[in-house]
């Protein structure tokens, strides 16, 4: 088995401010993706990528970026935190992208004041 | 691409009796699809996939795809309190590497 790590757990941010948001897999899977999860909307694709280095966008990449520096982290920067935003962001891997299931974090909860 | 939609949004049942979960999607090409469970404030766990239509069994969870009407249900045999969590529709969309999730159904199941 393996285990994916989120980190911080929960981040309070300013208007404005840049925050980044970290994910680590022990799985050795290829995919990562990043999610957001709003009350009552689902969860929703921001980013996703296939190999190390490579980035896809989904369908909400509008004010974040993303980073997969190596095979087993991905990261996320908001790069303009909101006022009073508050979702949960999801990470998840897969071996690879076609057919396979998804595993995911436990989660980081953003509020911005 | 695809559109997903899971019903009811909230659902009550009693320790032990069957819950049943509908979620609708919108174009058949697809042939992948997952319920996932979500407790409170922690990441997905998926419950079982399914790949053509009829039923997968996985536990106490059962799937049944019909893809000519659209429909994938979850199937909750005997539930108990610790089942109480948000169900989650997946679906793979024509883009291999997207998945398109429901909104969820909240089940809440009482001792």
């Amino acid at each position: 088995g393996g285990i994916i790590t989120q980190t911080p757990k929960f981040l309070i941010g300013q208007e404005g401010q840049k925050l980044t948001l970290k994910c680590q897999q022990n799985f050795n899977h290829d995919t990562m993706y990043w999610y957001r999860q709003d009350s009552g909307k689902g969860l929703r694709l921001i980013y996703y990528s296939i190999t190390e280095n490579d980035l896809q966008k989904g369908d909400l990449s509008e004010g974040y970026d993303a980073s997969r520096e190596k095979k087993s982290s991905f990261s996320l920067t908001v790069t303009s935190a909101q006022k009073n935003e508050m979702a949960v962001f999801l990470c998840a891997s897969s071996i690879s992208g076609d057919q396979d299931t998804q595993y995911f974090g436990p989660g980081t909860r953003l509020l911005v004041l | 691409q695809q559109k997903v939609q899971q019903s009811p949004e909230s659902l009550t049942v009693s320790e032990g009796a069957m819950a049943s979960l509908n979620c609708t999607f919108s174009d058949r090409s697809s042939d992948n699809f997952r319920w996932y469970r979500q407790h409170s404030g922690k990441g997905l766990e998926v419950l079982v996939s399914i790949f053509s239509d009829g039923e997968k069994e996985e536990g106490s969870f059962t799937a049944h795809l019909n893809r000519a009407s659209l429909h994938v249900f979850l199937h909750i045999r005997e539930p108990q309190p610790s089942d109480s969590a948000l169900y989650l529709c997946a679906v793979r969309d024509t883009n291999a590497y997207k998945v398109i999730f429901g909104k969820g159904t909240h089940l809440h199941v009482l001792p």
